[in-house]
């Protein structure tokens, strides 16, 4: 399966900042995600990256707070804005070729916000 | 939308004993039933998969099982050891979406 590399693994920042979080795979895949999971919890989608257009973001996501971008088939980026202590999660990248086929996860960004 | 829920939250048994892990969903259109195992601070990690025409799957001590009919899938983990302790996220798929449950905190005791 495609290697998946996501910078930073951690970062702790100051409430109001923002942060930008990168996921680069080794290989052109279809299908990029970003998802949040907090501690002790599951993994919740935050948007499906597309290459070329707008991110789609899930109910209770917003462009504003999550701008996502994704300039080509092997790289794309979510940026957590003004963020708050309520942002402080796992951030986590997942690429897949289509559908029925399954999802590989990056290792995670763990962001805490002071 | 696709709503998957997982029982029980948290499973110990004995080194050696088996393990049952059981997830249903809501929509009769998922047809693609992933299952990852996930390590303290680690990635989710796919362990196995089913589509749904299939009803059975087995990798070496772990097998799913597939019930389209009543909407439930099962993992099975046979002859456990430590270091199968983590924890396991079911998942139901729709297309591209994928839908998790809100997982298994399995501890295997030597």
């Amino acid at each position: 399966s495609a290697v998946i590399s996501q910078k930073p693994s951690r970062d702790i920042c100051q409430r109001g900042t923002s942060l930008t979080i990168q996921c680069q795979v080794d290989s052109q895949v279809t299908m990029m995600f970003w998802y949040r999971q907090q501690p002790g919890q599951s993994l919740t989608l935050i948007a499906t990256a597309n290459q070329g257009s707008e991110a789609t973001y899930e109910s209770g996501f917003v462009i504003d707070k999550f701008p996502i971008s994704r300039p080509n088939l092997t790289f794309s980026t979510l940026t957590v804005s003004n963020m708050s202590p309520e942002d402080s999660s796992i951030y986590l990248c997942s690429v897949a070729d289509r559908g029925l086929q399954p999802q590989h996860f990056g290792d995670g960004t763990r962001l805490s916000i002071l | 939308g696709e709503n998957v829920e997982q029982h029980p939250s948290t499973l110990s048994v004995q080194e050696g004993d088996s393990a049952v892990i059981k997830c249903t969903y809501s929509d009769s259109a998922s047809n693609y039933f992933p299952w990852y195992k996930q390590e303290l601070g680690k990635r989710p990690q796919l362990i196995i998969d089913i589509r749904s025409n299939v009803g059975e799957k087995k990798d070496q001590r772990i097998a799913v099982t597939l019930n389209k009919t009543a909407k439930h899938f099962s993992l099975h983990i046979t002859e456990t050891q430590p270091e199968d302790s983590a924890v396991y996220f079911c998942a139901a798929s729709i297309g591209n979406q994928f839908y998790f449950g809100t997982g298994t905190s399995l501890t295997v005791i030597p």
